[in-house]
């Protein structure tokens, strides 16, 4: 099994539509987590970082953790064309301070049709 | 733009050879990351360095090695390529040392690398 498992998709959604994006978690140590944006061919884009559990919000992009349930989501509100990407959770936890090694999902295909 | 720089953007070499990758972290980050990404394994984590100094390792191969020089940039070394090491490899930059709240990581644009 793998530590991160996220829904590879794709998930195809209409202009201005609500997105939900998922990922499930086996290590309880996590206690960073974030979401990246892809485009096709380019770097990883950091969209939100959240610590422990709760809600952030910023924009368009809600991301909420429930350490409790190991489970993470990104929501985007009024979903744009220019959204269309692969979107990665990852996470990571705290050794000690020693380390910030980044464990993905596998990344999950979203396509916005105009 | 991230700020974090990458070269070359592209490299085609052949089974056997050697090839450097190079990075240059964000202005003021002193932890440089490598991941390399697949279409089987995804985004992985290969090592990391903090100002000079390597703090993690992670899925990375006895061909392959790293290191951070003074001036913060980062070179990725991989020898004896094989078909295998074709991939997306990725350098990443953060502040600090390790996973503290606000030490978040950017990343670079890549370098592609095919192993013909």
């Amino acid at each position: 099994q793998k530590e991160v498992e996220q829904d590879p998709g794709p998930l195809s959604v209409p202009e201005g539509a609500i997105v939900s994006l998922n990922c499930t978690y086996s290590n309880s140590a996590f206690q960073y987590f974030m979401w990246y944006r892809q485009y096709s061919r380019k770097g990883p884009e950091l969209l939100m970082y959240t610590y422990s559990s709760g809600n952030k919000e910023d924009g368009r992009f809600t991301a909420q953790v429930d350490k409790s349930s190991k489970y993470i989501s990104l929501f985007i509100r009024d979903s744009q064309p220019s959204d269309s990407a692969t979107y990665l959770c990852a996470m990571s936890s705290n050794y000690g301070g020693a380390t910030n090694k980044l464990i993905f999902g596998t990344g999950t295909l979203l396509a916005v049709q105009p | 733009d991230s700020g974090v720089t990458q070269t070359p953007k592209h490299l085609i070499t052949a089974t056997g050879q050697r090839v450097t990758l190079r990075c240059s972290p964000r202005s003021g980050d002193l932890s440089v990351y490598w991941y390399q990404q697949s279409l089987d394994q995804g985004l992985q984590f290969l090592i990391q360095y903090y100002n000079g100094e390597e703090r993690a390792k992670g899925n990375i191969l006895e061909r392959f090695s790293a290191q951070q020089f003074p001036d913060l940039h980062s070179e990725l070394n991989l020898s004896s390529l094989e078909l295998g090491d074709s991939a997306l490899y990725f350098c990443a930059s953060s502040r600090r040392q390790g996973a503290l709240q606000g030490d978040e990581q950017y990343f670079g644009p890549g370098t592609r690398l095919t192993v013909t």
